[in-house]
């Protein structure tokens, strides 16, 4: 099983600063099969990025994905106020699928 | 509008049983993938099952494995979870999702399953 770590945990960071969450796998991702997800309270999550770098529909672009093989990074230009929420990397290369732990980035 | 609606959770005892159901709307149900994540509270995310269009490859995160059964109804756009024997550790609130090459693109709102001792 492929065990994502993320970092940091928790992000302070104020509106219209740039945020850069990491991702990091146990073992190489296959294919870079690589997912990013949003959740803000009481929601549902959100497809951000897949395949490392391919933003979702309708995804702005002041989000972006990028890496390879076990490290991974979203970066979030220029916060905007409702980018506040938690985080997710998720690698759907082999199975199990699994999820990192998440990063709450919080107004600061 | 792509919508799953996730209804079925509920209050059940250690060694219970539950079915989810979800129903699924504005988009092809018979063409993708579909898939239950689950969330327990105030934790993240864990993959739990998904299933292929025809209903014919299947597959469980290890502690659902003999516990669980995922499986669908392309002529109803439903997606079901049996769910047997549950444990303390399944409470969580349960997402139905689709499934586009690994990456789950729609959500459900959930529906929240718990499991008392």
């Amino acid at each position: 099983e492929i065990v994502l770590t993320q970092s940091p945990g928790t992000l302070s960071l104020s509106p219209g600063e740039g945020a850069t969450l990491s991702c990091r796998a146990s073992q190489s991702v296959s294919g870079n099969h690589l997912a990013w997800y949003q959740q803000k309270p009481g929601q549902a999550p959100r497809l951000l990025i897949h395949d490392t770098s391919n933003r979702a529909t309708g995804i702005p672009d002041r989000f972006s994905g990028s890496g390879s093989r076990t490290d991974f990074t979203l970066t979030i230009n220029r916060l905007e106020p409702e980018d506040f929420a938690v985080y997710y990397c998720q690698q759907y290369g082999s199975l199990p699928r699994t999820f990192g732990q998440g990063t709450k980035v919080e107004i600061k | 509008e792509v919508q799953l609606v996730e209804s079925g959770g509920g209050l059940v005892q250690s060694g219970g049983s539950l079915r989810l159901s979800c129903a699924a709307s504005g988009f092809s149900f018979s063409t993708y993938w579909v898939a239950w994540v689950r969330q327990a509270p105030g934790k993240g995310l864990e993959w739990v099952a998904n299933i292929g269009q025809d209903g014919n490859e299947l597959y469980y995160v290890d502690s659902a494995k003999g516990r669980f059964t995922i499986y669908r109804d392309n002529a109803k756009s439903s997606l079901y979870l049996q769910m047997n024997s549950l444990r303390v550790e399944d409470t969580a609130l349960y997402y139905c999702v689709t499934d586009q090459r690994g990456a789950f693109d729609y959500w459900g709102q959930g529906t929240l399953v718990t499991v008392s001792s």
